[in-house]
């Protein structure tokens, strides 16, 4: 698996459930940060975590990374329609190529009113 | 604050032809990445720039593609003789230090006739 990929590929839940998305990664990191993207849009940052963190929440949003897994969590409580969109993750390289950022595929999450 | 901005959103050209794609970063933010992302795939680094300087252009392909970020003016992506294969969603990001937060422009939608 490359570097940044999420699981699911894709997820579809009512409108009130929590969603949760995982990132798994491969090399060590500085940071992993969430994205969002709606269709044919550009991406908004969501959250960033740090290697030495371990959970972090903003909002409705709730992630959690495990370094020794090399894997991170991103959880969206009580989902809305307009929460549709496609989730990515992405990785540093670590060391000097800190800005270097890795995304996977991503995960589509509809989120049906 | 405005964010990152790119034009144009989007451009169409003809095999043979060249693509300029402009991007102007946040306020504040010296530090320029361009991505690049193809259908169904997750965003690709190609280059990093700070003002009048490539710091690392490890991700653009060795031909048809340059990048510069002036002193005065936009980052510009510039791509010669397009092929069809460089039909993609190109990416600009901005960030006050390489090791922060990256935010991302909206995106120029390149099409190669």
């Amino acid at each position: 698996s490359q570097q940044g990929e999420e699981d699911p590929q894709a997820l579809s839940i009512q409108e009130g459930e929590n969603a949760t998305m995982n990132c798994s990664y491969k090399t060590s990191i500085n940071n992993l940060q969430w994205y969002r993207q709606n269709s044919g849009r550009g991406l908004v940052h969501l959250i960033l975590i740090r290697s030495n963190e371990r959970e972090k929440h903003s909002g409705r949003l709730r992630v959690t990374l495990d370094t020794s897994k090399k894997s991170s969590s991103l959880l969206i409580t009580a989902s809305r329609a307009a929460d549709t969109a496609s989730y990515f993750c992405a990785t540093d390289l670590g060391g000097g190529s800190n800005y270097k950022l890795t995304f996977g595929k991503g995960t589509l999450l509809t989120v049906n009113p | 604050n405005a964010g990152v901005m790119q034009n144009p959103r989007h451009l169409v050209r003809r095999r043979g032809q060249e693509a300029r794609l402009r991007c102007s970063p946040m306020k504040g933010h010296s530090h320029v990445y361009w991505y690049r992302q193809l259908p169904e795939e997750g965003l690709k680094f190609m280059v990093y720039l700070q003002k009048e300087n490539i710091i690392d252009e490890s991700g653009m392909p060795k031909e048809r593609f340059s990048a510069e970020f002036p002193k005065e003016g936009p980052s510009i992506l510039r791509i010669q003789q397009v092929v069809r294969g460089d039909s993609a969603a190109y990416f600009c990001a901005s960030s006050p230090l390489d090791t922060d937060t990256q935010y991302f422009g909206p995106g120029t939608r390149l099409t190669v006739l």
